[in-house]
């Protein structure tokens, strides 16, 4: 149990439809970033927010935009998704400062078909 | 390219072996962290490893990081049913987490 919540688990869209996923932090976490896990692969940085901000971003369309909340949790918007865009997104929180240690998510399964 | 290349891709082994997974790259790293990741849950952080040469031990794992910091191996002794996962290194750079393709690893009872 990390403290970081995700929905929803699964889902599934067909090309072209828009999705929201959403993220809870655990709590006193200021920073919530998002990655993407293909199957068969290690997870890939989409992008990360710090109090409520955009401070850093993957090799990722701009289609994948974000949102972080005063109460710092998270959203991903993926716009006119492709197949590819099927995997497992997972959302993780931290508190920035030396040591720290990020928290995962249990994720959110997209299927697009 | 990957800047970390782990190794093997799949593991596949009986309860009660031992086993070793590595993870390489060309490049220093100030430090490297090992994750475990359970089918349906994400990324659970097992250690980091910060020193050349370092080791650390948690339980049955046993971890060590390069001399030069280019590499890393995680050992598991006596591999149990539980230890059934994929095990991914990962670097911190600046900002976001660079991981490997993992390990998966399947201990059959």
């Amino acid at each position: 149990e990390t403290g970081v919540t995700q929905s929803p688990t699964h889902l599934i869209k067909t090309r072209g439809q828009q999705v929201t996923l959403r993220c809870s932090s655990q709590s006193g976490h200021n920073t919530v970033s998002w990655y993407q896990q293909a199957l068969g692969q290690g997870p890939q940085f989409i992008f990360q927010y710090y109090r409520e901000e955009e401070n850093g971003r993957g090799n990722f369309p701009p289609r994948f935009s974000g949102l972080q909340f005063p109460n710092y949790s998270s959203e991903l918007n993926v716009n006119a998704l492709e197949l590819d865009d099927s995997a497992l997104y997972l959302c993780a929180s931290s508190f920035t400062g030396i040591g720290n240690t990020i928290y995962f998510g249990e994720g959110s399964w997209l299927t697009v078909v | 390219t990957q800047l970390l290349e782990q190794s093997p891709q799949f593991l596949s082994i009986q309860e009660g072996e031992n086993l070793t997974v590595y993870c390489n790259s060309s490049s220093v790293f100030s430090s490297l962290q090992w994750y475990r990741q359970e089918p349906g849950e994400g990324p659970v952080l097992l250690v980091t490893v910060v020193t050349g040469g370092e080791v650390k031990k948690l339980k049955r794992l046993t971890f060590q990081f390069g001399d030069a910091r280019k590499d890393s191996s995680l050992h598991i002794t006596a591999a149990q049913p539980g230890d059934t996962g994929l095990y991914l290194c990962a670097f911190d750079s600046e900002t976001p987490l660079v991981f490997g393709k993992g390990t998966r690893l399947s201990v059959i009872a």
